[in-house]
Parts: structure tokens; C-alpha cells; sequence
């Protein structure tokens, strides 16, 4: 069965810096995609990034990057020169072959002035 | 041009009373969801339409009836409302095949059963 595992419940990060937020999962597909989410506190759900399994090169969008390493299961997503507004829950999301997304626990993040 | 939205954002009610969240889309996806997030903030799904048909039913209480009149719409209905209950309910949009298609969710409906 498909598993997500976010290992880290919270963080604290000087504004500025980068930050790495780690994922790992388990899926015994050979095709599949792998999502993130932000969650800000005032509680909306946004999509910031998408990596294909197949896809050749690590995804980006923007200050967001994916460090996925096939071989080891982990979608690790990077967070560039850091903002207070990027201070939020991230989601980690695996859809299964039942087309359900299992979500991780998500980390929370907080930037520091 | 809201995408996914949801009403009401909040909904404060009694136990055993009955309630609807609306929820409607206008991306023109095929795939419409409900998704709960409890207080400890992990997401769960509940159900979800694929062009008004019923292709996923998680195990969630019979009390809960989500009702799909059309692919742009997905509204749940919840009868005898109970204590655990209270969540955050996400309805959510995508195209059919997820493998590369992102959900796209609404703002969320806070349920409080007091």
C-alpha cells in the first residue's frame, strides 16, 4: 500500500535562509507523481509543485525546487531565500492506483525575523 | 473566477441537527472530492465524484450523504451531527487520472458541533 512519511512535525528557519523539508514514500508503482502543498493559517490548501516519476529533471517552480531521488523514495522540497510569508503546514501527496491522494502529516514551518 | 469554492466558511451547530456544505467548480474537472482535516491537521478523504457518479466512499458514517447534481458540483449533507464531527471539511476538484493532475481545493468549511 502506498505510504507517505513527513518526519518532521515542525521547524524554525532564519528568514533568508534555504530550508529542506523532507518526504519519503512508498509505492510499488513504476509510474506516479508526487504533489506538495502549502497550507497557510488562514487554512487554504495550495498546490506549489509537481514531480512526475519519469520526468527527467527535478521540478521547480519559482523558489520552490524538488530534491526527488528515485532510488531512495524521498521528494525532498526546497524552499529558496526563505520568506515570513512562506511560514505555513506542507503537504507532502502521493496518489494511489485507486486515484485516492494520501496526504503526509505535514510539517509545519516557521520562518524567524 | 474563484476556482473551488465552498459555503459556508464557518458552520457553528448543535448536536443532532442536520447540515449541508456546498461546493462547486469551475475548471471544468471530471473529479470532484471531500476531504476532512481533523485537529491535528492530517487530511483524510471521504468521498469522490467522477461526473456525478460515486467512485470513492471511504469508510465515513452513514449519517454523511454527499450529493453530485452535476460534474461542477458535489455538496455534502450531514444528518444527527456528533461531537466528532467538528473538522475542517475541503472539497476539492481535479481531473480524473490523478497521477498528474493536482486537486485543487476550496477554502474549507469550519464545522464546530457544540
Amino acid at each position: 500500500a502506498q505510504k507517505i512519511t513527513q518526519t518532521q512535525p515542525g521547524m524554525f528557519v532564519q528568514e533568508k535562509e534555504a530550508v529542506t523539508l523532507d518526504c519519503t514514500y512508498d509505492t510499488s508503482d513504476q509510474s506516479y507523481g508526487l504533489f506538495w502543498y502549502k497550507q497557510p493559517s488562514s487554512g487554504e490548501m495550495i498546490f506549489l509543485i509537481y514531480q512526475g516519476s519519469y520526468d527527467e529533471q527535478n521540478a521547480t517552480e519559482g523558489r520552490y525546487s524538488l530534491n526527488f531521488q528515485k532510488a531512495r523514495k524521498s521528494a525532498n522540497l526546497v524552499i529558496s531565500a526563505s520568506q515570513l510569508g512562506d511560514s505555513a503546514m506542507y503537504f507532502c501527496a502521493l496518489p494511489n492506483r485507486d486515484d485516492k491522494i494520501i496526504f503526509g502529516k505535514g510539517t509545519r514551518l516557521h520562518i524567524l525575523p | 473566477d474563484t476556482a473551488v469554492s465552498q459555503t459556508p466558511k464557518y458552520l457553528v451547530t448543535q448536536m443532532g441537527n442536520d447540515k449541508s456544505i456546498k461546493c462547486e467548480q469551475n475548471l471544468g474537472h471530471d473529479t470532484m472530492y471531500w476531504y476532512k482535516q481533523d485537529s491535528k491537521k492530517f487530511l483524510k478523504i471521504m468521498f469522490s465524484y467522477n461526473n456525478k457518479e460515486l467512485i470513492i466512499n471511504e469508510t465515513v458514517p452513514n449519517r454523511f450523504s454527499p450529493k453530485s447534481p452535476d460534474k461542477a458540483h458535489l455538496n455534502l449533507h450531514i444528518n444527527s451531527l456528533e461531537l466528532g464531527d467538528s473538522a475542517v471539511y475541503f472539497c476539492a476538484s481535479s481531473h480524473y487520472t490523478l497521477n498528474n493532475s493536482p486537486l485543487h481545493f476550496g477554502n474549507g468549511t469550519r464545522l464546530t458541533v457544540t
